[in-house]
């Protein structure tokens, strides 16, 4: 089955603009996760929805950052005015149930802010 | 401190070699823990959970020291395909929910 889809899969952008990065997880899967990769390091936690909600936000790291899953299964990772430290993958994964089966990883968006 | 900390390498081997990768963390809370695999400009995938009786995969070995906080990963036969960066991952709200990954180590394997 088609596993988790991440659009674009590139952006480029200027410093102070607003982008949306899209996160389609797999069918079915109640738990949804976004990442942040910046070069040379793990995987950096942002943000966990379980349904609608968000569970833990803790990882978002300013106002400018905003998630969104309206209806449980797309999201939506929104970040206004732009700064080039935002120039990172932005990984989405999701999982089936509250948290304990394995959590399945897109491909990622690379957001390069110029 | 970072919460996960790995060395990075990169480990040069040769086919067949076995290598060990280590892993510290410093959050005594953590309940969960993960060796997952990335290869270069691709997502992570989960290679296994690791338990703190240890457990095996094949040539995969993990392995789980509470009182150190010490997490092990040992690869057997090393073939060319293991070449890829290996993260240590740690959750301490118990199972997949906010992963706290270290910055990885690089895997060569070479003919």
């Amino acid at each position: 089955g088609a596993g988790v889809s991440q659009t674009p899969s590139n952006k480029v952008t200027e410093k102070g603009k607003y982008v949306e990065l899209r996160c389609d997880p797999i069918s079915g899967h109640t738990a949804l996760y976004w990442y942040r990769q910046s070069l040379g390091q793990g995987p950096e936690f942002l943000i966990y929805f379980q349904g609608t909600g968000a569970a833990d936000d803790s990882g978002l790291p300013n106002d400018r950052f905003f998630a969104v899953r309206p209806e449980g299964s797309v999201s939506t990772l929104k970040i206004q005015r732009t700064e080039r430290g935002d120039s990172a993958v932005y990984l989405c994964a999701s999982s089936p149930g509250t948290g304990d089966t394995e959590a399945f990883f897109g491909q990622g968006t690379r957001l390069t802010v110029v | 401190r970072k919460e996960v900390e790995q060395d990075p390498g990169p480990f040069n081997v040769p086919e067949g070699a076995t290598v060990a990768f280590n892993c510290t963390y410093s959050n005594s809370a953590s309940q969960s823990f993960f060796w997952y695999r990335q290869d270069c400009r691709k997502e992570p995938k989960l290679l296994m959970s690791v338990y703190s009786s240890g457990n095996e995969d094949g040539r995969f070995t993990a392995q789980l020291n509470r009182a150190s906080q010490y997490i092990s990963l040992l690869i057997r036969d090393s073939k060319l395909s293991d070449s890829a960066t290996y993260l240590c991952v740690v959750s301490t709200s118990g199972g997949y929910n906010k992963l706290i990954f270290g910055a990885g180590t690089r895997l060569a394997v070479h003919p």
